[in-house]
């Protein structure tokens, strides 16, 4: 099955500074790799996704990088706020709907101001 | 995007008793939903795959006749969990797929179970 490995554990970046959160993939087959932000108490939420026919994907404030060769993937905020503090979790699945996905075992990421 | 509702959103039990979450898709059909359970401080690890009008799929090591797994509608999806004891504490979470790939997962706010 996939193992999916995430790092760092813990990340504390200053107000305004980036961050980025580093993942690996072991199964070759997996196509679709979302991320997901956590806060205490609440369900993931969707923040970016990318498939395996893509390099790089942003949305405003936030990227995603791919590297299939190397199966692994990145997750690139800018311009941190407050706000971005939270749990980041990255997965890896088949994609299709017919599987769930593995997850890496989750980032918190703390905003400094 | 989608919105997927989770009902009760906590709830706290004796032991020995059962408990029923459900998992409702609100504006989409979802042929598929997936059950995850999340222990503190730790990730999402996926218990099994709901499907409509059949049979759940378990994954290695959940016991499927403590986790009742009923779908039994295109946007309802139960998960009962039969004589819980305190170590099935944890918080459980949905998702279903949507989207035209059917890739992406949309998941509930979670279901926090206390068992004393």
């Amino acid at each position: 099955g996939e193992n999916v490995e995430q790092h760092p554990s813990t990340l504390s970046v200053q107000e305004g500074d980036s961050a980025v959160i580093k993942c690996t993939y072991s199964d070759s087959a997996s196509n679709y790799f979302p991320w997901y932000k956590q806060e205490l108490g609440k369900g993931p939420q969707l923040i970016i996704d990318i498939r395996s026919n893509v390099g790089e994907k942003k949305d405003q404030r936030i990227a995603v990088t791919l590297n299939k060769t190397a199966k692994h993937f990145s997750l690139h905020i800018t311009e941190t706020q407050p706000e971005d503090s939270a749990v980041y979790f990255c997965a890896a699945v088949w994609g299709g709907g017919a599987d769930g996905l593995t997850f890496g075992k989750g980032t918190h990421l703390i905003i400094q101001p | 995007g989608a919105v997927v509702s989770q009902h009760p959103s906590r709830v706290i039990c004796k032991s020995g008793t059962s408990v029923k979450i459900e998992c409702r898709s609100l504006d989409f059909q979802a042929t598929t939903m997936f059950w995850y359970r999340q222990f503190p401080k730790q990730s999402l690890m996926l218990m099994a795959t709901s499907n409509e009008g059949s049979k759940a799929t378990y994954e290695q090591g959940v016991e499927k006749d403590k986790f009742l797994i009923n779908h039994a509608s295109l946007t309802l999806s139960t998960l009962t969990v039969t004589s819980a004891h305190p170590e099935d504490s944890s918080f459980y979470i949905c998702s279903a797929p949507s989207g035209g790939r059917q890739e992406t997962q949309y998941f509930g706010p979670g279901t926090r179970l206390l068992v004393l």
